[in-house]
Formats: structure tokens, sequence, C-alpha cells
């Protein structure tokens, strides 16, 4: 039982350039999250999956889209990399209403 | 708007109990969560309350939720240096599973 886990840990991107980052939960939740931290900030909900088939917008949405392929993964995708977006994303995965259960992290530099 | 509020920084030596505080707005908030965060890692549920208790308690952490000032503190008897960690509390923002989080409060445990 894995918990939440994310790919890739680490990442170097170009501004301009895209990519997805990857969680997947093996608890049988329902509801999924996409969080990033930024220093003195604490975390921001950037997108939520309240179930399977559904996506909506947290408190920082924007320069973001997200996928929610199955009950297991969510996806976090940039579609082009802004300096801004340098952060550490974390993924977290509940049942409605109940604790939520995070993983180990994406740290992205974007230059 | 909704807000958590935390101090950012806390020493104390070890042995000694560390006090970490928080404001929250949202008076509708179910639960109200501690995490802590060690260096490089993703986030660990400490403990959490129910918003209709005064206290709770479990093993060398007390919570305590004064519902009326909108209050929240965890402390840890007899602090230890594996205790050295970045602490955030959460409220569950309009009962709807979408985390607010404070700004974390950092605690170094000195010997």
């Amino acid at each position: 039982n894995a918990g939440v886990t994310q790919t890739p840990k680490f990442q170097v991107l170009k501004t301009g350039q895209s990519m997805t980052l990857q969680c997947a939960q093996d608890m049988n939740h329902n509801s999924m999250y996409w969080y990033r931290q930024d220093p003195g900030m604490g975390l921001r909900l950037i997108y939520y999956s309240a179930s399977e088939g559904t996506t909506d917008k947290g408190e920082v949405p924007n320069g973001y889209n997200v996928s929610r392929l199955n009950k297991r993964e969510f996806s976090l995708r940039l579609e082009s990399a802004a300096p801004s977006q340098t952060s550490v994303y974390f993924c977290a995965s509940s049942e409605v209403g109940e604790t939520q259960y995070f993983g180990p992290g994406t740290r992205l530099l974007v230059l | 708007g909704e807000d958590v509020e935390q101090s950012l920084f806390l020493s104390v030596r070890e042995g000694d109990s560390s006090v970490i505080n928080c404001t929250y707005t949202d008076s509708s908030s179910t639960y109200l969560y501690w995490y802590k965060q060690e260096p490089g890692a993703g986030l660990q549920l400490l403990t959490y309350i129910f918003s209709n208790m005064d206290m709770k308690q479990d093993q060398r952490l007390t919570v305590l939720l004064n519902k009326k000032d909108k209050h929240l503190s965890l402390r840890i008897a007899d602090t230890q240096t594996g205790d050295s960690a970045i602490y955030f509390c959460a409220e569950d923002y309009n009962q709807g599973g979408k985390l607010i989080f404070g700004q974390g409060t950092e605690l170094s445990v000195k010997p």
C-alpha cells in the first residue's frame, strides 16, 4: 500500500516548455487535489477533483490544467511554464470531507 | 476571505514544551488539522480536532480549540530534536473537503 505517489520528484524546465505532473493513489479515495507550496505562503489549492469525472478550480488555477484519468490518477499539466510556477507541487487524496493524505511532492524549477 | 494565520518561527530547548498557535476565519469549519512537514518531505497528518470539541490529547500532542476566538493551538510535550519540522494548521473550508492552510511554523529544537 504505497498511499499517494508522485512523479517526477524533481524537474527543471525552460520558460515556455510544457510538462505533466503525475499523481496516483491506491486508497480507493474519491477526491484528489493538487497544491503548490511556496516559501512563507503555506499550501494553496490549484485544482481538485471531488470524484472521478469531475474537476474544479481552486485558489490558484491560472496556468494549469488537470485530468482525472480514472479513480486512481490525477494529473497536472503546465502548458507553457513560467518562472512564477517554480514551486513544490503536492498531490493529495481523501474521501470527501475526510482527512487528506499527501504525496512526497514534485520540486519544479522553471528557468 | 478565508485566512489561516500562524507565526513563522518557534525555537525551544529539548525537553521543553512547544506551543504552536493558529487563527482561522471560517466559523463553519468541521475539522481543523495539524500537519508536520520534515525537510524535503511531504505533509504528514499529526492530529485533527472536530469543531465541537475543546481539546484533544494524543500521547505528547494536545490540541486546544477556542471556537469563540477562532484560535487553535498544538502543544508538544517533552519536545525532542526529531520534532524539528514545519507545522501547518489547516481548516476545511466550507466543509467541502478543500483545505485552507496556514503559512507554517518552523519549529527548531535545540539540544
